[in-house]
This record gives structure tokens, sequence and C-alpha cells, in this order.
């Protein structure tokens, strides 16, 4: 299994452009979600799906989409960048039921100029 | 919703002495406390986590206590190597039938093991 992966690894946007962040999983997973770690801090979940065709927002969703059309990908949209968006994006998936632990992808490093 | 707050922000030992990390949390309902180890550049892998029916923890050199009438949670690492060093993030989670399942994460330790 490949686990969580995320494309790109590294992405730099100029003000008020617009990308997708991608994110998919292979461990037939129901839970997924997007985290933001800012340089120093912790990680705060952004959007998260608890199915396909299922999302809903977390702690710090403003100007972010997501969509959840299959089990495996959980793409993140970023509309009209803006230079507070600059931070490590990590994707991550569980698993409902018993197993607990949340699997992170490698990450993806967002800066906006 | 749930407030995790992680102290000392930095910490450093000397190889060989021990580590502790302290975390409070805030919702009483939180049954899930998870125990991240974050590389440089790396992403978060989980190194030890404890439930709520149970007070203590433990894996060879790490061990997890959570007392849940003061609502907090310690990490502690003994024999620390140089590669121990690492931020280190606390997380707690609300798990129910339904919901989100999402962790709340402290704002990470960072330990550095002096040889």
């Amino acid at each position: 299994n490949a686990g969580v992966t995320q494309t790109p690894k590294f992405r730099i946007l100029k003000i008020g452009q617009s990308m997708t962040l991608q994110c998919a999983q292979d461990m037939n997973h129901n839970y997924m979600y997007w985290y933001r770690q800012d340089p120093g801090m912790g990680l705060k979940l952004i959007y998260y799906s608890v199915g396909a065709g299922i999302t809903d927002k977390g702690e710090v969703p403003n100007g972010y989409n997501v969509s959840r059309s299959t089990t495996e990908d959980f793409p993140l949209r970023l509309e009209l960048a803006a230079p507070s968006q600059t931070s490590v994006y990590f994707c991550a998936s569980s698993y409902q039921g018993l197993t607990y632990e949340q699997y992170f992808g490698p990450g993806t490093r967002l800066t906006v100029t | 919703g749930e407030n995790v707050e992680q102290h000392p922000s930095t910490l450093s030992v000397q190889e060989g002495d021990s580590a502790v990390i302290k975390c409070t949390y805030s919702d009483s309902a939180s049954n899930y406390f998870p125990w991240y180890k974050q590389e440089l550049g790396k992403r978060p892998q989980l190194i030890i986590d404890i439930r709520s029916n149970v007070g203590e923890k433990k894996d060879q050199r790490i061990a997890v206590t959570l007392n849940k009438t003061a609502k907090h949670f310690s990490l502690h690492i003994t024999e620390t190597q140089p590669e121990d060093s690492a931020v280190y993030f606390c997380a707690a989670r609300k798990d129910m039938d339904t919901g989100r399942r999402a962790l709340t994460f402290g704002s990470g330790t960072r330990l550095q093991v002096q040889p």
C-alpha cells in the first residue's frame, strides 16, 4: 500500500491565484482530513469527510473548499490565494472502527507571495 | 470546542536523561489521546496513544499517563537518545459513533537530546 499520498510537494502561488492540493489513500479509509501547520505550531483542521459525498468544516475553513466524490480522493481547493495561506498542508485518513490511528500524508509546502 | 495546551515549547536534555512533556485538555468528553513525533520536514508519526479507560501505557522507552480528573496527560521518554530529537505533539479527540473524529493538537514541544 502507498498509504496517504499528496501532490504537489511544493508550490509557490501568487496572491489571487487558485490551486488544488491532491490527496489520495489506498487503505479504504472512510475518514479523511485536511490540516494546516503554520511554522512552529500544531496542526489545525480545515475540512474533513466521513465518507464519499459527505464533507464538513473544521476549525479554519475560510478560503478553502473540498469535495469527496470517491472513497480514495479528497482534494483541497484554494480560491484567491492569500499570504495567510502560506503553510504546510497535511492530508490524513483513518478507519471508521476500533483502529483509531490517523495516517498522515507527506505534506504540501505552499508559499503565497 | 476542544482546546489542548502543551508545555514546554522547547526541552533540552542530555543523552540518557528522561524527558517529560505535559498536555491539558478542556473537553471532559475527550476519550482518545495520541502522541505524534515529527522530524524536520517529515509527516507526523504516531508513537503512542491512550484511551480514557486506561491510566498509563508503556512501549519500551516511552510511556503516557492520563489523569482524567485533572484533564491532563503526559509523555515520558526514558534513556533519551539523539534520534529522539524531534517535535512532539499531543492531541485529543472525542470518539463517538458518528462525527468527525478529528484530532485537536497541542502546539508542540521541540525536544533536543544533547550527545
